[in-house]
Parts: structure tokens; sequence; C-alpha cells
């Protein structure tokens, strides 16, 4: 069974910074692209970026809201996907999802970390 | 980039169909899924490449798209579908979402 599992969110003050950790199990982790989506409170799903696997290049994109703050990496030994978050605003306050990407898909959600960021 | 656009809410009686429309001036094949997501719960892929269903995904899930407009339609609708559905496409290199339609089976 494909389980992702999210750890690292928590309370933090803007400007600071946090890293989230999602740990993969149940597939091949290394064939796969990876993306994290967040939600905010009551609000919709927003994309936060994706990373291919290092097959394919292991490069990273992210969406503008985020871009030269958060930094998406991965760890295909300890099977595990990371989001670096740094210089953090308070609009960043969410639910973080790791997901598998299927390219055509966000196919198997985690159940989502917590990031509260206050001024 | 570009929005893509979802009524806020929508309704349907036990065991009837209801469809739920996503558009956007760049929504078209073969690459608009629909999530489903419960109060509390993750997302799930419900709908893939417009029309595909996911295994373990019911068959009254259905997708489909015309014009600037992909519809996802529910036959036969069961309490437990009430949720809500959320479209998504590519605009360029990055994923954008629809904001998201609340279904309430009544």
């Amino acid at each position: 069974e494909v389980q992702l599992v999210e750890s690292g969110g928590g309370w933090v003050k803007s400007g600071g910074s946090l890293r989230l950790s999602c740990a993969a199990s149940g597939f091949t982790f290394a064939n796969a692209w990876m993306t994290w989506v967040r939600q905010a409170p009551g609000k919709g799903l927003e994309w936060v970026g994706r990373i291919k696997s290092e097959f394919d290049g292991g490069t990273t994109i992210n969406a503008a809201p985020v871009r030269g703050r958060f930094a998406i990496s991965r760890d295909d030994s300890k099977k595990m996907l990371y989001l670096q978050m740094n210089s953090l605003r308070t609009e960043d306050t969410a639910v973080y999802y790791c997901v598998t990407d299927v390219k055509v898909a966000m196919d198997v959600w985690g159940q989502g970390t917590t990031v509260t960021v206050s001024s | 980039s570009y929005d893509l656009t979802q009524p806020p809410s929508v309704s349907v009686s036990p065991g009837q169909t209801v469809t739920i429309n996503c558009s956007g001036d760049k929504v078209g094949a073969p690459d608009v899924s629909w999530y489903q997501q419960k109060p509390g719960q993750s997302p799930i892929l419900v709908i893939y490449q417009d029309d595909k269903r996911p295994s373990g995904i019911p068959e009254r899930f259905s997708g489909s798209y015309s014009g600037n407009t992909a519809t996802l339609t529910i036959s036969g609708t069961q309490q437990l579908d009430e949720a809500d559905y959320f479209c998504q496409a590519w605009d360029s290199r990055s994923v954008i979402f629809g904001g998201g339609t609340k279904l309430t089976v009544l």
C-alpha cells in the first residue's frame, strides 16, 4: 500500500524557517516524481512545487508565491521528500500535503502537516 | 497565469445525476484532473486526463470536456459523495486548481 507521512509542521513566527519531511513507502520512491500542495484554512488547494526523479534529472519547479523562499529536495536512499521553507509569511499558513506526481495528475496524498505562521 | 472557474456549490438529491463544471481559457484535453475532499480528510484523485478513472473509483464518477469546459459527472449520487471537488489543469509549467465546488446531497 502506498503511504506518505508528512511531519515537521508547527508554529513559527513570520520570517522564520521550517523544514517539512515526507516519509514514503509502498512504492519505488526513486522512480517517482513528487509534489507539495498546500491548503490554507477554509480555502482551496494550491500547488507549491514538484521534484522529478533523479532518473529524469531531479529538477525542481516551484510556484510563483514561494519561488526563492521554498526548496524541494529528496533523499532516495531514505525514501524521504523535503520542503525547506524560509522567510515564512502569514499567508504561508496552511496544511501541507506530500503527493505522488504521475505527471498528468496528483495521485496519492499524505495526511498533511499543519504550518502556522504568526506575525 | 489563468484561472479555473468552478461553481461554489451544487446540490443534488440522492440517486440523481449531478454535474460540476470547470472552465478556463486553457482547459483542454488531456490533462484535467478532479479531486474529491471530504471534511477533515486529504483529497483523493477521482478523474485524470479528462475522463480516466483511477482504480478503486466507482463507475458513477465520469469526466468529460468540451471547448474550454471540463465536467465531472456523478451518476446515481450517494450521500457519501458529499464533499468538495476541485478541478486541476496545467498552465505552462505550473499546476492550477479551481476554487472548488461544495457538493451537497440533500
